[in-house]
């Protein structure tokens, strides 16, 4: 089992431009989360979803977008990226949701916007 | 809202040393409380976790109690390795939408 994977594991970006990070599981898990890392801030949720064809925001979801298609990946995109959007983000899964549920994280990527 | 309190780092230890990190909450409702650990260049994996009052995590020789009067579940370990150096995160998670995770501890544990 590779577990969750995250594509690419860093991007340099300028102003503007739009990207697309991907996360892929092989855990056969229901959920699926989208944070980001920022010093000082913990971790803060973006974006999650609870199973193929759903979405839903979290914490900070302005200037995301997401999509499930597939119950093993969860995309999250940038239209239009901005400075303040340099950050580590990270995936997660989980087989459930429930709250007393481990959720398992990929390696992160590193996105800097200038 | 849910919000978790870490003890501010970095913490620097020196081998076989003990380790204390505070985690204080406060959430209502009674979630799950964890603790993940974020090595050097790794994504974050659990380490321990406590799903109602009273209960006690272990994994690795760190251990932590779910402390409901107190709103507390402190991180512990009797005698620290270099290899337990790491960012620490406490967190609370009532549903899956709702997350809460802590700013993060940096321990260094030296030789």
């Amino acid at each position: 089992n590779a577990g969750v994977t995250q594509t690419p594991k860093f991007r340099v970006l300028k102003t503007g431009q739009s990207m697309t990070l991907l996360c892929a599981q092989d855990m056969n898990h229901e959920y699926m989360y989208w944070y980001r890392q920022d010093p000082g801030m913990g971790l803060r949720l973006i974006h999650y979803s609870v199973g193929e064809g759903t979405t839903a925001k979290g914490e900070v979801p302005d200037g995301y977008n997401v999509s499930r298609l597939k119950k093993q990946n969860f995309l999250l995109g940038l239209e239009s990226a901005a400075p303040s959007q340099t950050s580590v983000y990270f995936c997660a899964s989980s087989p459930s949701g429930g709250a007393f549920e481990t959720q398992y994280f990929g390696p992160g990527t590193r996105l800097l916007v200038l | 809202g849910d919000s978790v309190t870490q003890m501010e780092g970095p913490v620097t230890l020196s081998e076989e040393a003990c380790l204390t990190i505070n985690c204080t909450y406060t959430a209502t409702g009674y979630p799950s409380l964890f603790w993940y650990v974020q090595y050097p260049g790794e994504g974050l994996q659990l380490l321990l976790k406590a799903t109602k009052a009273d209960d006690k995590g272990s994994n690795k020789g760190f251990e932590a109690t779910y402390r409901k009067e107190t709103t507390s579940f402190h991180l512990e370990k009797g005698s620290v390795q270099v290899s337990d150096s790491a960012v620490y995160f406490c967190a609370l998670i009532p549903n899956a939408g709702k997350s809460t995770f802590g700013d993060g501890t940096t321990l260094t544990v030296k030789p």
